[in-house]
């Protein structure tokens, strides 16, 4: 079955412990990307990949780091962690950057205390 | 700067009746749109797409307008079903860029 998976489903930490959270893919997709989903806000793009080793900001990627060292997987590391980053993330994966429809991961909610 | 707007938050209509959601945006580099339906608990899932070179596309029950002068996009939905009851999201690309800008979703409640 083509899926995004994403893991954990659920985090609560405490401010200031580095955390990691994982996304792959079993679809061969080139393209990859992190979003986070906050009420009001929207679905907001955190960084994205165009290909392995080819990653690029998106609209908030203040916190957030990234790697795309194998084509199927691309984790989200949060280093130090604050409470405005308690947020509903989200992976998603497409075939390749143009205008490919994205297939989404269910969600990571992490709360930062 | 928020790029992509749908200032709808939520629209409820009767089963059987015409859902039409809508999304606006700024940027005129923006060359093609998409909408994608999100139920609870799960992540959004694709439903339909637009290239800024049609006006129109049409899938089953669902059927997307585009008006570059006005720079806005709608969804229709045609007949409603209670299973359409979800929230509703535009997202906007420029081809060439990797970015995609998403709006703030609708919540469309479909009754029975």
């Amino acid at each position: 079955e083509a899926q995004v998976t994403q893991n954990p489903r659920y985090l609560i930490t405490v401010t200031g412990k580095k955390l990691t959270v994982t996304c792959s893919q079993n679809m061969n997709h080139e393209y990859m990307s992190w979003y986070r989903q906050d009420p009001g806000l929207g679905l907001r793009q955190i960084y994205y990949s165009m290909n392995v080793e080819v990653t690029d900001k998106g609209d908030v990627p203040e916190g957030y780091k990234v790697s795309r060292k194998e084509k199927r997987n691309f984790p989200l590391i949060l280093e130090s962690p604050s409470p405005n980053q308690t947020s509903l993330y989200f992976c998603a994966s497409s075939l390749r950057r143009d205008n490919q429809p994205q297939h989404f991961g269910d969600g990571t909610r992490l709360s930062i205390l | 700067d928020q790029q992509v707007k749908q200032n709808s938050p939520s629209l409820s209509v009767q089963e059987g009746r015409i859902s039409i959601l809508n999304c606006d945006y700024t940027n005129s580099m923006f060359d093609y749109f998409l909408w994608y339906k999100k139920y609870p608990a799960e992540g959004p899932t694709f439903l339909i797409s637009i290239s800024s070179i049609k006006d129109k596309n049409e899938d089953g029950r669902f059927t997307v307008f585009l008006n570059k002068s006005a720079k806005h996009l709608s969804l229709h939905i045609v007949p409603s079903q209670p299973g359409d009851s979800a929230v509703y999201f535009c997202a906007a690309k420029w081809t060439n860029a990797g970015k995609s800008t998403f709006g703030d979703g609708t919540t469309l409640t479909v009754k029975p």
